[in-house]
């Protein structure tokens, strides 16, 4: 089944672009959903199948999946955007379909 | 406007049991799997369970299989995790979630807010 490797953080100041990536092996193949959670709230879906946005999302948020990387990308960023961003594959061809990446803490300077 | 409310937690010894309900609104239950998807005290998100829109169909974690069991009452829009022989490592927030699918994939479309279970 797939692992999915997030770094612990990224970094980004107010009005930049902020890139969060998930590796796995030839995640490509697959769909990648993108979470927000921030403290005290339910999660977000902010993109699934890789780069579609759930309504009322704002296209500042978008995402790529190609080889053995996807990635959320946060154009604009603002401080409402600070929080942990988690990637999630549904393998079919398990028992357990359902994996998470690790999670990336996003801090807005 | 889909609502997903979660309630049943609290504090158990190990080795005890829990029962969390999830009390669904805003959309057709039967027409959606659901999950249960938890997060332990500054850890990431881990998925616990699934159920299917008729029931018929459960997925566990190895971490929890054998010792909790999912279900749903599609009568009384309510989904349900049975939490038995728990373990310190079962504390956590416990989230349930609508299934999503673009008809390819699966992933969580809607949130609760969680309920906490604490095992000590």
């Amino acid at each position: 089944s797939f692992v999915l490797t997030q770094p612990p953080s990224v970094s980004v100041a107010p009005g930049q672009t902020a890139r969060i990536t998930c590796g796995g092996n030839n995640i490509g193949s697959t769909g990648v959903h993108w979470y927000q959670d921030k403290p005290g709230q339910a999660p977000v879906l902010v993109v699934y199948d890789d780069s579609d946005r759930p309504s009322g999302i704002p296209d500042r948020f978008s995402g790529s999946n190609s080889g053995n990387t996807a990635t959320l990308t946060i154009s604009r960023v603002e401080a409402g955007d600070e929080a942990d961003y988690y990637c999630q594959v549904w393998d079919s061809n398990s028992d357990h379909p359902w994996v998470f990446g690790g999670g990336t803490k996003l801090t807005v300077l | 406007e889909v609502q997903l409310v979660e309630s049943g937690g609290g504090v158990v010894q190990p080795g005890g049991s829990l029962r969390l309900s999830c009390a669904a609104s805003g959309f057709t239950f039967d027409d959606f799997g659901m999950h249960w998807v938890r997060q332990a005290p500054g850890k990431g998100l881990e998925w616990v369970s699934h159920i299917s829109g008729d029931g018929t169909n459960t997925y566990y974690a190895d971490s929890v299989k054998g010792r909790f069991t999912i279900s749903r009452d599609n009568s009384k829009n309510s989904l349900y995790l049975q939490m038995n022989t728990l373990r310190t490592e079962d504390t956590a927030l416990y989230f349930c979630a609508t299934e999503g699918s673009s008809g390819t994939y699966s992933f969580f479309q809607h949130w609760g807010q969680g309920t906490l279970v604490t095992v000590s």
